[in-house]
């Protein structure tokens, strides 16, 4: 069975902390690896979409690596705001993409001021 | 802009209606997909669309419908059939053009009274 897994499932820091987030699968055939934010009540805001063909991935702030062998994928944070507070998750895709993203539970982080 | 519209944002049930939620996307996307979203259970997908006309089950169909008349449209129907409708659902689309990196709704809380 297709499983995704986050760990912790919540997590404080202050801010100014470099943090990271950890996201394991299951299933190697893995066509992509995603990462999403959610704020309370919103819907799924996407970060980083790293390939299968890729290692990481960056946006700003953020960066995301994969690791195929190891079925594992961290998304790193520089320089954590209070702004970014919020619930971030991950999910694989498998068979070509198109069919569905299998979703962790999340890591709820706050960065408290 | 574009992006994914869901409607309502609230929606209340009483016991044995059917409903239905809106999805409307003006990204040109091939693929959209309806997920459930619970307290503690993370995203299971409910449906999902490869093509106008044409749909596939998916986790956790049991007392849902949907339709795929246009590319643009992929609405839900929670029936009465479903025990446990109170929820978070959240809709999304994709494109092999974007490696099939999803885009989401707003969402549409649903709550039976």
């Amino acid at each position: 069975k297709q499983e995704v897994t986050q760990i912790p499932a919540a997590l404080s820091v202050p801010e100014g902390e470099n943090l990271v987030l950890n996201c394991s699968f299951t299933d190697s055939a893995i066509y992509n690896l995603q990462w999403f934010r959610q704020d309370p009540g919103k819907g799924l805001t996407s970060l980083l979409l790293i390939q299968s063909s890729q290692r990481e991935q960056t946006s700003g702030r953020l960066n995301a690596s994969l690791d195929k062998s190891s079925g594992r994928s961290t998304l790193y944070i520089a320089a954590s705001q209070p702004g970014d507070s919020a619930t971030y998750l991950c999910a694989e895709s498998t068979q070509g993409g198109s069919e569905k993203l299998v979703f962790g539970k999340g890591t709820k982080l706050t960065v408290n001021p | 802009d574009g992006g994914i519209t869901q409607s309502p944002k609230y929606l209340f049930r009483k016991e044995g209606q059917n409903v239905t939620l809106s999805c409307e996307q003006n990204l040109n996307h091939d693929a959209m997909y309806w997920y459930r979203q619970d307290p503690g259970q993370g995203l299971r997908l409910i449906y999902y669309s490869q093509i106008v006309n044409d749909f596939q089950k998916g986790d956790i169909a049991e007392g849902y419908s949907v339709s795929r008349e246009k590319k643009e449209s992929f609405p839900l129907t929670v029936t009465s059939a479903q025990k446990n409708p109170t929820a978070f659902y959240l809709c999304a689309s994709s494109t092999r053009d974007r490696n099939y990196g999803y885009t989401f709704g707003s969402g549409t809380r649903l709550t039976v009274v």
